[in-house]
């Protein structure tokens, strides 16, 4: 496609449980960024990947929280015990660079996966 | 740490008017971006309008503009003849020009055009 995918759409997942979201970055994109929107909230960062590696993760809010990117494409945020307080919409972004110093280069959002945790 | 705050969290305007939505932000950096970006029930996130911080000129995009005043650190959105397809969540963001390029954004400002 030509643009961000994630999947799934709505997610719905009991307390203790394990999740892991999809993304799908546009073809060629060697950034990846995940954020996490809580309601009534801004997103907020969680990790970002330039190409296979983990360029940064300070975001992520605890250990329970991993993502990958083996391949340099296809990314996969993975929930251990989900919490209530976890239920947010995941937004996945991506962009030709996020290399540093780089002039700036656009990035796009996929639809996000609204996560829900009873 | 840089923040972004969006002190309106609800505005409306009638169909063709014009509004302000206020944004400021504090940082230290003094190389970042400043963008808008329109949030719709679809969720996705739609770039606006961006500014990059040594450009005195305030940018403009059709009907969007900006009143960037960088020593206030404050970067407002002006939406001329608004159309009901402007009804949305708007996000203003920050971005440190030189790691990363992660954003840091507000809580937002949810906009209703009324007919």
């Amino acid at each position: 496609g030509a643009g961000v995918s994630q999947t799934p759409s709505n997610k719905v997942t009991e307390k203790g449980k394990y999740v892991e979201l999809r993304c799908d970055p546009i073809s060629g994109h060697t950034a990846l960024y995940w954020y996490r929107q809580s309601l009534g909230q801004g997103p907020e960062f969680l990790i970002y990947f330039q190409g296979t590696g983990a360029a940064d993760d300070s975001g992520l809010p605890n250990d329970r929280f991993f993502a990958v990117r083996p391949e340099g494409s296809v990314s996969t945020l993975k929930i251990q015990r989900t919490e209530r307080g976890d239920s947010a919409v995941y937004l996945c972004a991506s962009s030709p660079s996020g290399l540093a110093g780089h002039s700036y280069n656009e990035q796009f959002f996929g639809p996000g996966t609204r996560l829900t945790v009873l | 740490a840089q923040t972004v705050t969006q002190s309106q969290p609800e505005m409306s305007v009638q169909e063709a008017e014009t509004v302000t939505l206020s944004c400021t932000y504090d940082t230290s950096e003094n190389n970042y971006y400043l963008f808008w970006y329109k949030q719709p029930p679809s969720r996705q996130m739609i770039l606006v309008i961006r500014q990059e911080a040594y450009k005195q000129q305030n940018a403009t995009e059709n009907r969007f503009s900006v009143n960037f005043q960088k020593a206030a650190k404050s970067f407002s959105l002006k939406i001329s003849d608004s159309q009901l397809g402007d009804t949305a969540m708007y996000f203003c963001a920050f971005m440190k020009r030189d790691t990363g390029n992660q954003f840091y954004f507000g809580t937002g400002t949810s906009l209703t055009v009324i007919p």
